[in-house]
């Protein structure tokens, strides 16, 4: 299986901050990576799919780049609505695996 | 609107069975992959099982093989899973998720429906 790491796994910021959350897979998977945004008590929702697509309807301070096993999750000037924790997701191979999240909380 | 709703989580004992449903609405079911990720108390998600859109072919995650399984019904825009021989370990949120098939993100997810395995 292939298996899916995240840094860090908390991150304490501002309103306004720029936030990088690192993803890495432990083989290739070409940019078949997508990153979820999750609320407590809420089922997830898609932000980015193919390492960097932004999907419809997601605010474009979020953004992904990367490729292969490194991928990253940046959020221009941190809104109050960003607080939440974020997930990366391989859907490269079976079974599909998630990262174990990060958490951004307020500073 | 596009979206899905799950229920039937409840209570059940370990051995026990249980089956949850998944409600799609606003698109047809018939066109895409399904599939049902879980996430245990305090935890990550993890994937469970996929449908392809003629649930012609489906695919386990290991440690539900064998025990679960995932139907759909199209014409009546559903997506279910049996679960037999519950363990204290299948407890969690489970959620439905629109996509899965190789190359196919989860776009549409519900809110969840909560599986509860205990004595």
């Amino acid at each position: 299986d292939i298996q899916m790491t995240q840094s860090p796994s908390t991150l304490s910021a501002s309103v306004g901050d720029r936030v990088i959350i690192t993803c890495r897979a432990s083989q290739s998977i070409s940019r078949w990576l997508a990153w979820f945004q999750q609320k407590s008590g809420k089922g997830p929702k898609l932000l980015i799919y193919g390492a960097s697509s932004l999907q419809s309807g997601v605010p474009s301070r979020f953004s992904g780049s990367g490729s292969g096993t490194e991928f990253t999750l940046t959020i221009n000037s941190l809104q109050p609505d960003d607080f939440a924790t974020y997930y990366c997701q391989q859907y490269n191979t079976f079974p599909f695996t998630f990262g174990p999240g990060t958490k951004v909380d307020v500073k | 609107e596009v979206q899905v709703v799950e229920s039937g989580g409840g209570l059940v004992q370990p051995g026990g069975s249980l089956r949850i449903s998944c409600e799609a609405s606003g698109f047809s079911l018939s066109t895409y992959w399904m599939t049902w990720v879980r996430q245990a108390p305090g935890k990550g998600l993890q994937w469970v099982a996929n449908i392809n859109p003629d649930a012609t072919g489906k695919i386990y995650v290991d440690s539900v093989r064998g025990r679960f399984t995932i139907s759909r019904d199209n014409a009546k825009n559903s997506l279910y899973l049996e679960m037999n021989s519950l363990r204290a370990e299948d407890t969690a949120v489970y959620y439905c998720a629109r996509g899965g098939g190789s190359g196919s993100v989860f776009d549409i997810w519900g809110q969840g429906t909560m599986v509860t395995v205990s004595s």
